[in-house]
This record gives C-alpha cells, structure tokens and sequence, in this order.
C-alpha cells in the first residue's frame, strides 16, 4: 500500500521561510503533489513534481527525490492568509488516484 | 466558469440510512473522483470515473457505490449507514491534462454527520 508522512503542525512568523517535508512509500509513482486547505474549505492545488528538483511558482517552490522518496514545499515571505492545512499527495496506480498524508497545520503568527 | 459544484452541502441522517450525493464536474473536464475526508485527517480515495467508467476503487466497504453520467456528473451511495461515516466527502475533477500533473479541482464538499 501506500503512506506518507508529514509534520503535524508547524508554527512561523510573517515574513519568514517555512519548508513543510513529506515522505512517502508507494508502487507506481507518477509524481507528489501539494494542495491547500483552509478551514471548511475545498482543497487547492499549490504545486507538482514528476521528476526530480526544485520547481517554483510564486512565493511557493516544491522539490521531490525520487530516490529517498522524499519532497518539499517551502513557503517564503510568509503571509497571514498562508495559515492553513498543507496536504502531500502521491499520484500512483493506472487511475493515477491521489493518496494523501494526514496534513501539516500551518499557523503563521504576526 | 463554475467551478465542481456539489450538493447537498451539508445533511444529518441516521444509523443505517442511505445517502446521495451529487457533484457536477468543471466543463469539459471527463474525470470525477470522490474522496472521504474525516476532520483532522487527509482526504482518503474511494472511486474515480472515466467516460462512465469506474477507474479507480479505493479501500472502501461494498457499502459505498458510485456512478457517472452521460454529461459527466456523479453520484456517490452510501447504503446502512454507519457513524463511523460521518465526514466532508469531497468530489473533485480533472480533465485529462490535469490528471497526469497531480491536479485535481475539489468542490467545496458535502458534510455528512450520521447520528
């Protein structure tokens, strides 16, 4: 089967840098992506990595090793409305079905 | 454009009830997969369709059926309802483009509360 994990909660400052880590084991993979959600929200999609390094969108870069099955996301220059719940989720099988970790609670402080 | 709609977006039933739910994907995208998500956890994977076609079945009960219809929206039946079943169910879409990039587009979501 497949697993990921992630911290449960992380805690910044405005302003600052935070990188969120997210191991995973998986057969078939195609790629790790990243999502947000905010409180009773839909989750939104931030970022993809199919191969390995740094690809970055805005003030949000994400970084996949597909040899230690590992990857990122780093959120710079902090904002207020960046707290929120950051998902990992593997892309595996022949439907290329979503397997999400349990989610990293953002919180970040003024 | 609108974006995945879903409805009801919040219902309470009881032990051993069934239940629909309904989502209507962004146009033009084929692809509806359906999602448990409890509080405080990950989305899980139940089913994703294709043109019609179930694609995809997660880890759940034979209790949990799906479908999809000729203009691409979806239902999700939940037969015998447990409380173990209460959760936000999230439907999302894709077009073909969007799936082998990760990216799904998530509706806001039915909160189902069993009692």
């Amino acid at each position: 089967g497949q697993s990921l994990e992630q911290p449960s909660e992380v805690t910044a400052v405005e302003g600052a840098i935070v990188q969120i880590n997210c191991t995973y084991q998986t057969s078939g993979f195609y790629g790790l992506s990243w999502y947000q959600q905010h409180d009773g929200g839909a989750p939104t999609f931030l970022s993809y990595n199919a191969l390995d390094g740094l690809e970055e969108t805005g003030r949000f870069s994400s970084f996949l090793s597909r040899s230690d099955s590992y990857g990122y996301l780093l959120l710079q220059e902090l904002q207020m409305k960046d707290s929120a719940s950051y998902f990992c989720a593997v892309s595996s099988g022949s439907a290329r079905q979503l397997t999400f970790g349990s989610g990293t609670q953002l919180t970040v402080l003024p | 454009d609108a974006g995945v709609t879903q409805s009801p977006t919040h219902l309470i039933k009881t032990r051993g009830q069934h239940v629909t739910l309904r989502c209507s994907p962004i146009s033009g995208h084929k692809s509806v997969s359906w999602y448990q998500q409890v509080l405080g956890q990950g989305p899980q994977f139940i089913f994703q369709y294709y043109e019609k076609e179930e694609r995809g079945r997660g880890n759940f009960p034979d209790r949990f059926s799906a479908r999809q219809f000729p203009n691409y929206s979806s239902e999700l039946n939940v037969n015998a309802l447990l409380l173990g079943d209460s959760a936000l169910y999230l439907c999302a879409s894709s077009s073909g483009t969007s799936a082998n990039t990760g990216e799904l587009f998530f509706g806001e979501g039915s909160r189902l509360t069993v009692l």
